[in-house]
């Protein structure tokens, strides 16, 4: 089975600072996509990014950016210049591409991040 | 807008009472998925359909049951409600079980007393 695991319930970081959130996971599957997922004070679920396993090469939108380690199983979450619309909570994610449980996501727990001004 | 609709947005019950929720794809989503969103666990899988057949389960009670009908619409059957079922509910959707983006639906907040 699948774990995913985020070590930081909270963090803060002031306005235009660089944070990053921490996520590792435990998997025996080869073939995964990894994700980030804000979920701000009003509760929707929003995609902020996306990592294929088979992919080296980091995945970039805009002010974020992942540190993917496969063999670590390592995948964090850096926010750059740092927006007070980015208070929300984190939440890294896992999903297998192939069998029976292709498709479902696996949460963390989730990291509160507060950007203040 | 992801283009997810859950109906009702908020729902407040009795303990031993059963409840539906109700969720509509995206146009054109074959896949739908539900979670759960509590305090003591966290955001989990419950179960996804594809195209109307059941396709994985996760953590679901046995009180809980849920169905995709013909025109891809879903709802989560919520029976002999306890406190600790009070969470947000999530339906998610996707094109296929292949496809890596899932759209969120607003969530119901089920709050039981």
């Amino acid at each position: 089975a699948q774990t995913v695991t985020q070590s930081q319930p909270e963090m803060s970081v002031q306005e235009a600072e660089t944070v990053t959130l921490s996520c590792t996971y435990d998997t025996s599957e080869s073939n995964y996509y990894l994700f980030w997922y804000k979920q701000p004070p009003s509760r929707q679920m929003i995609l902020v990014i996306r990592q294929e396993a088979y992919k080296q090469q980091n995945a970039t939108e805009n002010r974020f950016s992942v540190n993917f380690q496969k063999a670590a199983k390592s995948f964090s979450l850096k926010i750059s210049d740092s927006q007070l619309g980015d208070t929300a909570m984190y939440f890294c994610a896992f999903r297998a591409n192939y069998g029976g449980s292709q498709g479902n996501l696996i949460f963390g727990k989730g990291t509160k991040l507060s950007v203040k001004p | 807008d992801s283009g997810v609709t859950q109906t009702p947005k908020h729902l407040i019950t009795a303990t031993g009472q059963r409840v539906t929720l109700r969720c509509s794809p995206r146009s054109g989503d074959l896949s739908v998925y539900w979670y759960q969103q509590s305090l003591d666990q966290g955001l989990q899988f419950l179960i996804q359909y594809y195209n109307g057949e059941e396709r994985a389960k996760g953590n679901i009670l046995e009180r809980f049951s849920a169905q995709q009908f013909p025109d891809l619409h879903s709802e989560l059957n919520l029976s002999s409600l306890e406190l600790g079922d009070s969470a947000l509910y999530f339906c998610a959707s996707s094109v296929d079980p292949s496809s890596y983006e899932q759209y969120f639906g607003p969530g119901t907040r089920l709050t039981v007393t």
